[in-house]
């Protein structure tokens, strides 16, 4: 059974930098993996943040982008907000999907 | 504007079956893959099912194979998802999705006896 890995929990203080990653059971993530991101607030639907590992949906903020890192999908956030507090979900294609566990990020 | 409704979740007895439909509307239906998504309560995301823009490709989550059907009508722009052998561990928000861009506000199944 395949397994996407992510960090629990991150924190992080306002205006700073932080990065989320995406590790795969099966071996470093790359592109043919077509990894997405998704941020989810509490009582919210998921809201789509990066697709195809660095590619922005036009409502995503600027400060929020995608990359390789390590063999490892990742997610990084520059200028942290407060409004970013939230959890979030990596997603990896395997010719269904697997979501990753989530990682809870605290801006603090 | 792209609008995903989904309706008939609901409570149900272990083993028994129900059909998830999504209403979509604000983008042409017939081109895009599908997905299901569904989220238990208080855990995370879990792919389910996607289908291909014409129907001819299904696939699913391991846990729901041979239970859960996927399928579309291009025509009345709707998705649906059957599921028959409802166990408590598919209760879940099920979300309709396009292309993993726009989500319904989901619907919840809940499976209890």
């Amino acid at each position: 059974q395949t397994v996407v890995t992510q960090e629990p929990s991150l924190t992080v203080s306002p205006g700073g930098t932080v990065t989320l990653t995406c590790a795969s059971s099966t071996g470093a993530v790359t592109n043919d993996y077509y990894p997405n991101w998704f941020q989810q607030k509490p009582g919210q639907t998921p809201r789509a943040l990066i697709y195809s590992t660095i590619n922005k949906h036009s409502w995503t903020p600027a400060r929020f982008s995608g990359s390789l890192l390590g063999g490892k999908a990742a997610l990084t956030l520059s200028g942290v907000q407060p409004e970013d507090e939230a959890e979030y979900y990596c997603l990896l294609n395997y010719g269904g999907w697997v979501f990753g566990g989530g990682t809870k990020l605290t801006v603090l | 504007e792209v609008q995903l409704v989904e309706s008939g979740g609901g409570l149900v007895q272990p083993g028994g079956s129900l059909r998830l439909s999504c209403a979509v509307s604000g983008f042409t239906f017939s081109n895009y893959w599908m997905s299901w998504v569904r989220q238990a309560p208080g855990k995370g995301l879990e792919w389910v099912a996607d289908i291909k823009p014409d129907g001819s490709q299904k696939y699913y989550v391991d846990s729901v194979k041979g239970r859960f059907t996927v399928s579309r009508d291009n025509a009345k722009n709707s998705l649906y998802l059957q599921m028959n052998s409802l166990r408590a561990e598919d209760t879940a928000v099920y979300y309709c999705v396009k292309k993993f861009d726009y989500w319904g506000q989901g619907t919840l199944v809940t499976v209890s006896s």
